[in-house]
């Protein structure tokens, strides 16, 4: 089955960039996503990008695919405490279903 | 906005009681899922349904049942809750297009078990 794999914490200052990553094992997705979770709520999808692109921007957020590694990355620029959230990327199987990673929690200290 | 509701928000009840949670959507989305949320923040798909009178297991097993009945609604059902059932439960749905994988959550049920 499809494997999703991020790192699991990160802190970083107000104002500083953020970049969080995640591998993935299925090649065939047609899109890959960020999904943002905050305190006491669901999933609210951030941004996604087609897999045949390498780069996706999107305001403050860019989207980095590389396909060869399998490697995904969210960048977010002038990170904001709005920003503290928990952050997954997805993959899917093919079959309108997705597969989450374990998720990432971003931290933004003011 | 995303209009998938979940209700209740917050649960916390006594092993052995028969609890339903409640999902519903008014989008027209013919899918829809239930996932699971463990403290480690790690989700797992427990059901989902690709339309009325469709129920399929997700990659977790789970004591829970559910039932599409209307298109609108996706009910998860536990008999007989456990502590072990304590979690956060979390509703999604998702339609046509072209981003018909895309997900939308309700708030989600934070289930505790005494």
């Amino acid at each position: 089955g499809e494997d999703v794999e991020q790192s699991l914490f990160l802190s970083v200052r107000e104002g500083d960039s953020s970049v969080i990553n995640c591998t993935y094992t299925d090649s065939s997705s047609t899109y890959l996503y960020w999904y943002k979770q905050e305190p006491g709520a669901g999933l609210q999808l951030l941004t996604y990008i087609f897999s045949n692109m390498d780069m996706k921007q999107d305001q403050r957020l860019t989207v980095l695919l590389n396909k060869k590694d399998k490697h995904l990355s969210l960048r977010i620029a002038d990170t904001q405490t709005g920003d503290s959230a928990i952050y997954f990327c997805a993959e899917s199987d093919g079959n309108n279903r997705l597969a989450f990673g374990k998720g990432n929690q971003v931290v933004v200290i003011p | 906005e995303a209009d998938i509701y979940q209700t209740p928000r917050y649960l916390v009840i006594g092993t052995g009681k028969k609890i339903t949670l409640e999902c519903s959507q008014t989008m027209g989305h013919d899918k829809m899922y239930w996932y699971q949320q463990d403290p480690g923040m790690e989700l797992h798909l427990i059901h989902y349904s690709y339309g009325v009178n469709s129920t399929e297991k997700g990659d977790l097993s789970s004591e829970s049942t559910v039932s599409r009945i209307r298109t609108e609604h996706f009910p998860l059902t536990l008999e007989s809750a456990r502590p072990s059932h304590t979690s956060q439960y979390l509703c999604a749905s998702s339609g046509h297009g072209q981003l018909n994988e895309k997900l939308f959550f309700g708030s989600g049920t934070q289930l505790s078990v005494l």
